[in-house]
């Protein structure tokens, strides 16, 4: 099993739509949840961190359960400009960044 | 920010050859480095954990003699490719963590490799 699974996608939605992802992870050790951006032929870039008591960023929320182990993401009013690749990724104190397999969204117009 | 400079962003080569991949912490140091490999389509996959000072680790799979880390100061590692082939081709790219877990990792900008 993998340490950390993504939704398959990929995700074609209309512009304004809402749009949510989730990842499970596998290690109870994780300790830091971070969802990524990415864009083609680029390098992830940060989006959000995640916490327990869940994460707010303009359009974007963040969630982390701990019990069922899964992180989601949740894009409200979602842009053409949101078009990427997103990556879930969780690592403990000292560990490597795992990531899941990203999720491909297309916002269409 | 916390910046991770990562050289060159892409680079052809001939196979058989050896290509060097180099990442520098610029305002920080980054006693840890990690080193992603990413084919098309796919995710990142931790290739290598890179410890200032100290051997690297690599995981399971990765031939160590084939992808040499040198991680010799604070601020520089680099990665070298040996004896590139074609499968070798791919996105590599080196990420950093931050001194607090709220910040993350940042990642250099990545190299794409392409051995022909």
């Amino acid at each position: 099993r993998k340490e950390v699974e993504q939704d398959p996608g990929p995700f074609n939605v209309p512009e304004g739509a809402t749009v949510a992802f989730n990842c499970t992870y596998s290690n109870s050790a994780s300790q830091s949840f971070f969802w990524y951006r990415q864009d083609c032929r680029k390098e992830p870039k940060l989006l959000m961190s995640v916490y327990s008591s869940g994460n707010e960023d303009g359009r974007f929320t963040a969630q982390l359960n701990r019990a069922s182990q899964y992180i989601s993401l949740l894009i409200r009013d979602s842009k053409l400009s949101d078009s990427a690749t997103y990556l879930c990724g969780g690592g403990g104190s000292a560990r490597q960044l795992t990531f899941g397999s990203g999720t491909q969204l297309t916002v269409l117009p | 920010g916390a910046v991770v400079s990562q050289h060159p962003s892409w680079v052809i080569c001939k196979s058989g050859t050896s290509v060097k991949i180099e990442c520098r912490s610029l305002d920080f140091q980054a006693t840890t480095m990690f080193w992603y490999r990413q084919f098309p389509k796919q995710s990142l996959m931790l290739m290598a954990t890179s410890n200032e000072g100290s051997k690297a680790t690599y995981e399971q799979g990765v031939e160590k003699d084939k992808f040499l880390i040198n991680h010799a100061s604070l601020t520089l590692s680099t990665l070298t490719v040996t004896s590139a082939h074609p499968e070798d081709s791919s996105f590599y790219i080196c990420s950093a963590k931050l001194g607090h877990e709220v910040r993350g990792y940042t990642f250099g900008s990545g190299t794409r490799l392409t051995v022909v």
